[in-house]
């Protein structure tokens, strides 16, 4: 595609369900973030992937949230046992190189914990 | 540890009017310096970002920003603005991390309005 595409756009689930949210990136980038923007906050840094290496993990807020991209292009971003501060807009972005290079955003997957 | 401080929450501005955006970073080194911009519902579209070099940096959609160092500050403007221009202002700093990558740390924006 043409850009960074996130799945599903609106996501509820009940307190206690896990989640699981999907990010295609753009053909070839090989860096991949994944940013958490609460309502009315800036995003926030939460994983980066060098192709299929999750090399940077330090803002997953705790062990609920795993992420994985195993063939170095879609990423799932997982939580387990959702909780109401879970709420936010989930945002993924990619870029081509680690580098100097333009990150380039998904339209972001809202998530609403009930 | 590094943080954007964007002092204004909310700016209302007249249509054709010009607009400046304060955008402040606390951080040890030259940054790297982003402005983005978020429409209701839309991802963060990247307007200009400075690395080095010129301190005045042009961007896309008639903006511009001027990064001063003896003052921490990275300010956007623009000499008139468009009733499309209304949307979330983000200003970033971006680090290499302990792990050699490049992250994005943003302040809590700017919401832009535009009136008639």
């Amino acid at each position: 595609g043409a850009g960074v595409s996130q799945s599903p756009r609106y996501k509820v689930a009940k307190r206690g369900q896990d989640v699981a949210l999907r990010c295609d990136p753009i053909s070839g980038h090989v860096s991949l973030f994944w940013y958490q923007q609460a309502l009315g906050q800036g995003p926030e840094f939460l994983t980066y992937f060098q192709n299929e290496a999750q090399l940077d993990k330090s803002g997953l807020p705790s062990d609920r949230f795993f992420a994985e991209r195993p063939e170095g292009s879609v990423s799932t971003l997982k939580i387990q046992r959702t909780q109401q501060e879970d709420s936010a807009v989930y945002l993924c972005a990619s870029s081509g190189d680690r580098g100097n290079t333009e990150a380039f955003f998904g339209q972001g997957t809202r998530l609403t914990v009930v | 540890a590094q943080s954007v401080t964007q002092p204004d929450i909310h700016i209302t501005v007249s249509e054709g009017a010009s607009l400046e955006l304060r955008c402040n970073y606390s951080y040890g080194a030259t940054p790297y310096l982003f402005w983005y911009v978020q429409s209701p519902g839309q991802g963060l579209q990247l307007l200009l970002k400075y690395f080095s070099g010129d301190t005045l940096v042009q961007g896309i959609k008639g903006f511009e920003a001027e990064f001063k160092r003896s003052q921490s500050s990275f300010n956007l403007r623009k000499p008139s603005v468009h009733w499309s221009d209304a949307a979330e202002y983000f200003c970033a700093v971006g680090l290499i991390s302990n792990f050699g990558n490049e992250k994005l740390t943003f302040g809590t924006g700017t919401r832009l309005t535009i009136i008639p």
